[in-house]
């Protein structure tokens, strides 16, 4: 049973397209979050979700838009893609906050060209 | 205003002997420091943590020393086995922000 899970592994896609990236859990866990891997690896967070609100909205663009539908999803929409959007995406959950001990989805890897 | 950096970016480690990945800091307020260990195409794992009120923290082959006047940490391996190739990142977290800050990785190679 995979504990963190997202759709799609991989996405290419056109600019100005709008794609969605969905995740999953399956540890009971009450906090979600979505990273962004640049280009230089670093690991940024973008949003954080607690029991379904939204605790941490790092600065994001607001083309990029997470949903929670409950604890155990957090899907992140992508409007009007560009090209500085290419990197991998990924999804992390845990109990408690702070949250130290996080579980990583494998990650997505978008492309936009 | 990268906050956790991890200098080099590669590390080549000769089997049975110790690995150490080093990561630096510059954000005083960071309280808690961990390490997460990552495989191609899989997501981080949780490896080890330590609180700023310790200066080590051991976990079997794994030890994390923090040295806070320097705000610097470094996780050692020892022994070294090939199954710990992967990438090393260090993250770290100050009270109440209720998130983590990563370094940009190290990729260790274990050599046979």
């Amino acid at each position: 049973d995979t504990a963190v899970s997202q759709t799609p592994k991989y996405l290419v896609t056109q600019m100005g397209n709008d794609k969605s990236i969905k995740c999953e859990q399956n540890l009971g866990h009450d906090t979600m979050y979505w990273y962004k891997q640049d280009s230089k690896k670093f690991l940024k967070i973008m949003f954080s979700y607690n029991n379904k609100e939204l605790i941490i909205n790092e600065t994001v663009p607001n083309r990029f838009s997470p949903k929670s539908p409950d604890k155990a999803h957090l899907n992140l929409h992508i409007n009007s893609l560009e090209l500085g959007d290419s990197a991998v995406y990924f999804c992390a959950s845990s109990q408690g906050a702070p949250a130290y001990e996080q579980y990583f989805g494998p990650g997505t890897r978008l492309t936009v060209t | 205003d990268q906050q956790v950096k991890q200098n080099s970016p590669s590390l080549s480690v000769q089997e049975g002997r110790i690995s150490i990945l080093n990561c630096d800091y510059t954000n005083s307020m960071f309280d808690y420091f961990l390490w997460y260990k990552k495989y191609p195409a899989e997501g981080p794992t949780f490896l080890i943590s330590i609180s700023s009120i310790k200066d080590k923290n051991e976990d079997g082959r794994f030890t994390v020393f923090l040295n806070k006047s320097a705000k610097h940490l470094s996780l050692h391996i020892v022994p070294s086995q090939p199954g710990d190739s992967a990438v090393y990142f260090c993250a770290a977290s100050a009270q109440g922000a209720q998130k983590l800050v990563f370094g940009q990785g190290t990729r260790l190679t274990i050599n046979p």
